[in-house]
């Protein structure tokens, strides 16, 4: 089975800074692993997503994130925020046998970013 | 990227009745679609996977009367909410994968279908 563990509901940075969102997973086969957005009463936008190979994955906006399989972490990062990358956070898991279609969610993390 | 749209956006309909919700693939063949629900303030609860010409595969929990799932052509899929009470208001999100021209897409999400039974 699989799951998604995010730290941190609420996450707070100053415009500038770095920003870091937690996501450890749980998965009994190799996982495909994905970051989304989601801005208010809108779908979710893929930021990036690792399927194999080199482990750090660099997606839009400036995000990236490293996929640690002796820590099961894919943590995201971008070097420093802007006040647009305030949104909701969802970090997702999904079986690689299933073509990363089976997809489970984390509970998702709101980054709130100050001017 | 490819374009998946919702119709309508938001909608209020009245306890016990339907309402149905649209989800298309514009420039690609959805040979798989997924329907999700939202809850205010929390995460995607995958409802069902429906596959073009067959029957859609229920997540556990998910009643398949009540919400049904229809996936009639490899650009639309809809989700009937039947005899709808207030305890369905949600936001419905759909996703679409295929393919087109040789190349297989990722899952792309709708833009969310924001349901209000009053």
């Amino acid at each position: 089975a699989q799951s998604v563990t995010q730290l941190g509901s609420h996450v707070s940075v100053s415009e500038g800074a770095l920003v870091l969102l937690r996501c450890n997973y749980s998965s009994s086969v190799p996982p495909y692993l994905f970051w989304y957005v989601q801005y208010p009463n809108q779908g979710l936008q893929l930021l990036l997503k690792y399927t194999t190979g080199a482990t750090l994955v660099k997606g839009i906006n400036g995000f990236e994130a490293e996929f640690k399989k002796s820590e099961t972490s894919f943590h995201l990062t971008k070097p420093s925020a802007h006040m647009s990358d305030a949104a909701e956070y969802f970090c997702a898991v999904s079986p690689a046998n299933t073509g990363g279609f089976k997809t489970i969610f984390g509970a998702g993390t709101r980054l709130f970013v100050k001017a | 990227g490819a374009v998946v749209s919702q119709h309508p956006s938001w909608v209020i309909c009245k306890s016990g009745t339907s309402v149905k919700i649209e989800c298309r693939s514009l420039d690609f063949q959805a040979t798989t679609m997924f329907w999700y629900r939202q809850f205010p303030k929390q995460s995607l609860m995958l409802m069902a996977t429906s596959n073009e010409g067959s029957k859609a595969t229920y997540e556990q929990g998910v009643e398949k009367d009540k919400f049904l799932i229809n996936h009639a052509s490899l650009t639309l899929s809809t989700l009937t909410v039947t005899s709808a009470h207030p305890e369905d208001s949600s936001f419905y999100i759909c996703s679409a994968t295929g393919t087109s021209g040789g190349l297989t897409y990722e899952q792309y999400f709708g833009p969310g279908t924001r349901l209000t039974v009053t």
